[in-house]
């Protein structure tokens, strides 16, 4: 079946600008993550969303970062007044829950701050 | 809390040799341990996991083994080929729901 989809691929924007990003997870994945990828650094946990539980926002790194997912389904991840160290790879995962631990990763969306 | 501490790189190999990618964990209880790639310009996938100790993953001739009593769960893979030149980072998951702790990642090039 089809996996993680995100979108856009690519986002430029100028400082001060808000931007969005949007996940598609796996078809019934009810678990949702967004991470960040930083030049030169490993991934870090923004974000953890399960079915209806409130969200695990433990990992956003400052009030401009949230998140939202509609339906149990497709999330969006908005950055407020974007500065330039937000400038980063920001990956989403999904998974099964009930079944496994394993995470499976969308191709990322690459924002460039200006 | 947890922790996964990876082999810095980066690591270039010619084709055909022996690759060791070390990855060490700290961690409370009895985490899950993976390994996931990264090629070029695309996500991560998921290369092997091992879910309890002494269990080896294996896929695509990568193997690693799940040592609690070394809190290490180093990669290898006995002939590497030109096209497993990627990222790869090591990975502790603490149960279902629960985030993923990772490494920072090891570049491997491997050169004809």
């Amino acid at each position: 079946g089809a996996g993680v989809s995100q979108s856009p691929s690519n986002k430029v924007t100028e400082k001060g600008k808000d931007v969005e990003l949007r996940c598609d997870p796996i078809s019934g994945h009810t678990a949702l993550y967004w991470y960040r990828q930083s030049l030169g650094q490993g991934l870090e946990f923004l974000i953890y969303f399960q079915g209806n539980s409130a969200p695990d926002k433990s990992g956003l790194p400052s009030d401009r970062f949230s998140a939202e997912r509609t339906g149990g389904s497709v999330s969006t991840l908005t950055i407020q007044r974007t500065q330039q160290e937000d400038s980063a790879v920001y990956l989403c995962a999904s998974s099964d829950y009930r079944t496994t631990d394993t995470q499976y990763f969308g191709p990322g969306t690459r924002l460039t701050v200006l | 809390g947890n922790s996964v501490t990876q082999m810095e790189g980066p690591v270039t190999l010619s084709e055909e040799a022996f690759l060791t990618i070390n990855c060490t964990y700290t961690a409370t209880g009895y985490p899950s341990l993976f390994w996931y790639v990264q090629y070029p310009g695309e996500g991560l996938q998921l290369l092997l996991k091992a879910t309890k100790a002494d269990d080896k993953g294996s896929n695509k001739g990568f193997e690693a083994t799940y040592r609690k009593e070394t809190t290490s769960f180093h990669l290898e893979k006995g002939s590497v080929q030109v096209s497993d030149s990627a990222v790869y980072f090591c990975a502790l998951g603490r149960g279902t729901g629960n985030q993923f702790y990772f490494g920072t990642g090891t570049s491997l090039t491997v050169i004809p």
